[in-house]
């Protein structure tokens, strides 16, 4: 049981390259998150995913995308980096119902030069 | 949409003192509270979580009360010891709405020999 995988750990990109950050639970939760953390400011949602087949803007969506696959996979791209985006990003679960919980991914820390 | 402030940003105490962490929130709707712990270049993890109905939860050194009324909620930590020291983000969530949570932006505790 890994909880949540995100990959990459690391990653340095070119201002206007592309990526696409992977998330993946096994836990079977029904929702997913993206979160990024900056300092000083806390984790800003990104993008989520209430449930399969949703997904719905945070409070900082500008300059991404993403895609619920499945139930166990929501991946966030950014379309043309920008250095704004250089930031620690998490990805989360939760099962929903009564149980509020986060499960956090390891988090991946991107550069944007 | 919902706005929680945490003060203050960065605490220091010393071994075996008590430590206070304050939050506000904005929305009336908001009815679930969880407390993280990030040391450093780590995930967030849950340390505790207290919802709208229950105005105190303890658990062995850490407590979290909430005032529904005035829109707070604190965490507290008793008997601190060096493993403590974190960063440690307050969030609120309201039900429905995907389980958004809204974090503060963190407050940074170093406890001190």
């Amino acid at each position: 049981n890994a909880g949540v995988t995100q990959t990459p750990k690391f990653q340095v990109l070119k201002t206007g390259q592309s990526m696409t950050l992977q998330c993946a639970q096994d836990m079977n939760h029904n929702s997913m998150y993206w979160y990024r953390q900056d300092p000083g400011m806390g984790l800003r949602l990104i993008y989520y995913s209430a449930s399969e087949g949703t997904t719905d803007k945070g409070e900082v969506p500008n300059g991404y995308n993403v895609s619920r696959l499945n139930k166990r996979e929501f991946s966030l791209r950014l379309e043309s980096a920008a250095p704004s985006q250089t930031s620690v990003y998490f990805c989360a679960s939760v099962s929903g119902g009564s149980n509020y919980g986060y499960t956090f991914g390891s988090g991946t820390r991107l550069t944007v030069v | 949409g919902e706005n929680v402030e945490q003060h203050p940003s960065t605490l220091s105490v010393q071994e075996g003192d008590s430590a206070v962490i304050k939050c506000t929130y904005s929305d009336s709707a908001s009815n679930y509270f969880p407390w993280y712990k990030q040391e450093l270049g780590k995930r967030p993890q849950l340390i505790i979580d207290i919802r709208s109905n229950v105005g105190e939860k303890k658990d062995q050194r850490i407590a979290v009360t909430l005032n529904k009324t005035a829109k707070h909620f604190s965490l507290h930590i008793t008997e601190t010891q060096p493993e403590d020291s974190a960063v440690y983000f307050c969030a609120a969530s309201a039900r429905g709405g995907g389980n958004k949570l809204t974090f503060g932006t963190g407050t940074q505790l170093k406890v001190e020999l």
